[in-house]
């Protein structure tokens, strides 16, 4: 089955910890998408990925560090220096960067304490 | 800064029923937009994607309008049942990403 991976689904961290949350795709998607939903807000762009070894910030990139090493994998790490990590990761991917429909996957719960 | 907002923000119906989610957008300089589906604690599942040029698509029970003049997008329902209970999200895309709305949740009784 083509699709997106996410892994794992709930994570639990200490404050001041670093974390990677994995993104794995194989539909030969170019284009590699990380989001954050927070209750009652919309989601939010934290990085985007448009070809291998090539990644641009989104809207609330600061504490957040990502790697695009292969096509099908995008890997977020959520660095100490993020204030609120607390948060549900969706990774999206599209076949190009602009006007393609997105997909996405199952998402990551990640819990700070 | 384009801005996604959508109305309702919950709505309850009883089964069977035909309904309308509202999606409004301040920039009509975009790509497309798309209308997804969010379960509880799970991922978006896209429902529907309108290119700028089109003006409505459908999918089985569903039909998703565009007026780009406007700003707006409608998702009709029809003949509404439990399983379509969830939060339905709309999201454009002017640039590389798309901007999203918070959604309207949605429950279906039967």
């Amino acid at each position: 089955d083509g699709g997106i991976t996410q892994s794992p689904k709930y994570l639990f961290r200490k404050e001041g910890q670093n974390v990677t949350l994995s993104c794995e795709q194989n539909l030969n998607h170019d284009a590699m998408y990380w989001y954050r939903q927070d209750p009652g807000q919309g989601l939010r762009l934290i990085y985007y990925s448009q070809i291998v070894n090539d990644f641009q910030k989104g809207d609330i990139a600061e504490g957040y560090s990502v790697s695009r090493e292969k096509k099908e994998s995008f890997p977020l790490t959520v660095t100490s220096a993020q204030k609120n990590p607390t948060a549900f990761y969706l990774c999206a991917s599209s076949i190009g960067r602009a006007a393609y429909e997105q997909y996405f996957g199952p998402g990551t719960r990640l819990t700070v304490t | 800064k384009q801005e996604v907002t959508q109305i309702p923000a919950a709505l309850s119906v009883p089964e069977g029923e035909n309904l309308v989610l509202n999606c409004s957008f301040t920039d009509s300089a975009i790509y497309n937009l798309q209308w997804f589906r969010q379960d509880p604690g799970k991922g978006l599942t896209s429902l529907l994607l309108i290119q700028s040029s089109q003006r409505e698509q459908t999918s089985g029970r569903l039909n998703a309008s565009l007026d780009k003049s406007s700003g707006r997008s409608t998702l009709y329902i029809a003949a509404s049942q439990p399983g379509d209970s969830a939060t339905y999200l709309c999201a454009v895309q002017a640039g590389t990403a798309l901007i999203f709305g918070k959604g309207t949740t949605l429950s279906v009784s039967s």
